[in-house]
């Protein structure tokens, strides 16, 4: 059984760029969030989408949003990037209670 | 005041040690809490749940104290192994509200 799998593993963009992360998620999980982790910091919670929709929204500029296609996987998008989005983007899926992590993509913006 | 506030560390004990971590949350409406633990470079796993009569899985012990809105971890025996970042997670009503995590307490266990 897959875990929770994110593409690409590292990717590096500069200033203003757009980006695109995926995720699949676990089987059976219909719910994905998205986190950003910065070095040294714990993962701040971006968005959750269930049922294709933006369920609940964390503290991030519109810059930053999200798709969930109809097999539950789940993209991440950023645009006009600032150097400030280098981090560590988590994403973790669920059916219940448990959240699950994928390996994550690490953005580096030059 | 953040949302989830651990003890800074980092925390360097030796083999055997019996280490605690202590974490405080403001949201009194949270109803779920964990702990994570995190390898360097790697994603968060899940160590164990919280719950309010306490837990025990081996050589790890949780406690919640609601009222004092406080949470803590407790690691008998440490190995090597259990070199780590542990990250103290709440969330709200239900598994499909976002996780608040703290900003992680590194434990480096020495032979």
């Amino acid at each position: 059984d897959a875990g929770v799998t994110q593409s690409p593993t590292h990717l590096i963009k500069t200033r203003g760029q757009q980006v695109t992360l995926r995720c699949s998620p676990k089987s059976g999980h219909d719910t994905v969030s998205w986190y950003q982790q910065a070095l040294g910091q714990g993962p701040q919670f971006i968005f959750q989408y269930y049922e294709e929709e933006e369920r609940q929204r964390g503290n991030f500029p519109d810059r930053f949003s999200g798709h969930q296609f109809p097999n539950y996987s789940s993209e991440l998008n950023v645009n006009a990037l600032l150097l400030g989005d280098s981090a560590l983007y988590l994403c973790a899926s669920s059916l219940y209670t448990e959240q699950f992590f994928g390996p994550g993509t690490r953005l580096t913006v030059l | 005041r953040k949302e989830v506030e651990q003890d800074p560390g980092p925390f360097n004990v030796p083999e055997g040690a019996t280490v605690a971590f202590n974490c405080t949350y403001s949201n009194s409406a949270s109803q779920s809490f964990f702990w994570y633990r995190q390898d360097c470079r790697k994603e968060p796993k899940l160590l164990m749940s919280v719950y309010s009569s306490g837990n025990e899985d081996g050589r790890f012990t949780a406690q919640l104290n609601r009222a004092s809105q406080y949470i803590s971890l407790l690691i008998r025996d440490s190995k090597l192994s259990d070199s780590a970042t542990y990250l103290c997670v709440v969330n709200g009503q239900g598994g499909s509200e976002k996780l608040v995590f703290g900003k992680g307490t590194k434990l480096t266990v020495n032979p």
